[in-house]
């Protein structure tokens, strides 16, 4: 079965602190991505970044950077210095070569205190 | 260009009534897809459609219908709506496929009393 599985519901740290919000996910396809979205207040839904299952090169945008390892099946993501403004709810997502469907986890509110 | 556009942003329903949910993309997106998102449980697939004349089931399709005569629309039906089915909707639209970035409309607050 597929599954993806974000633990952390909830998670409140200070201003310009380093936060890590976990993915851990299940398939048993050899092909697949990966995903992770962005959903502010406002409540608009904003891709951030896609990874393909043979591609295991962590990536950097700026102050947010991503942690995939097939080993333990986790595309952990972090935010660097964090800000006020990446006040969000932030879902990881995935979907197989061989299937049209998209399984999101149920997301991780984050709450940056000034 | 508008993106993917929803309509209603709000709306309020009676147990039983019908109605339809639009949805509009101008970026000639193949994949299409609708999705509800309640607290707690994340965003769920309610149906797809990988092209014009093609739909598929997802996760949670029990109670909605979806069509899809051209590129640009993919309206999502609700027969007779039931208070579970309060929720906040989202539509999606990507090229070609699923596998690509989804690009959100900006979502309808859906409630039914």
């Amino acid at each position: 079965a597929q599954k993806v599985t974000q633990a952390q519901t909830e998670i409140s740290v200070v201003e310009k602190e380093d936060v890590t919000l976990d993915c851990v996910y299940e398939t048993r396809d050899t092909t697949y991505y990966l995903f992770w979205y962005k959903q502010p207040p406002s409540g608009e839904l904003v891709f951030l970044i896609r990874r393909n299952s043979f591609d295991e090169q962590n990536e950097i945008s700026g102050r947010y950077s991503w942690n995939f390892q097939k080993s333990t099946s986790s595309f952990n993501f972090t935010i660097t210095a964090s800000q006020v403004v990446d006040s969000a709810v932030y879902f990881c997502a995935l979907t197989m070569n061989r299937d049209d469907k998209i399984i999101f986890g149920k997301g991780t509110r984050l709450h940056i205190l000034p | 260009n508008a993106g993917v556009t929803q309509t209603p942003k709000f709306q309020v329903l009676k147990t039983g009534q019908s109605m339809t949910l639009q949805c509009a993309q101008d970026m000639n997106h193949e994949y299409m897809s609708w999705y509800r998102q309640d607290p707690g449980m994340g965003l769920r697939l309610i149906h797809y459609s990988v092209g014009a004349g093609i739909t598929d089931q997802g996760e949670v399709p029990n109670g909605y219908n979806v069509s899809r005569s051209t590129t640009e629309d993919f309206p999502l039906r609700l027969l007779s709506a039931a208070p579970s089915q309060t929720s906040v909707y989202f539509c999606a639209s990507s090229y070609w496929g699923q596998d690509n970035e989804q690009f959100f409309g900006p979502g309808t607050r859906l409630t039914v009393l």
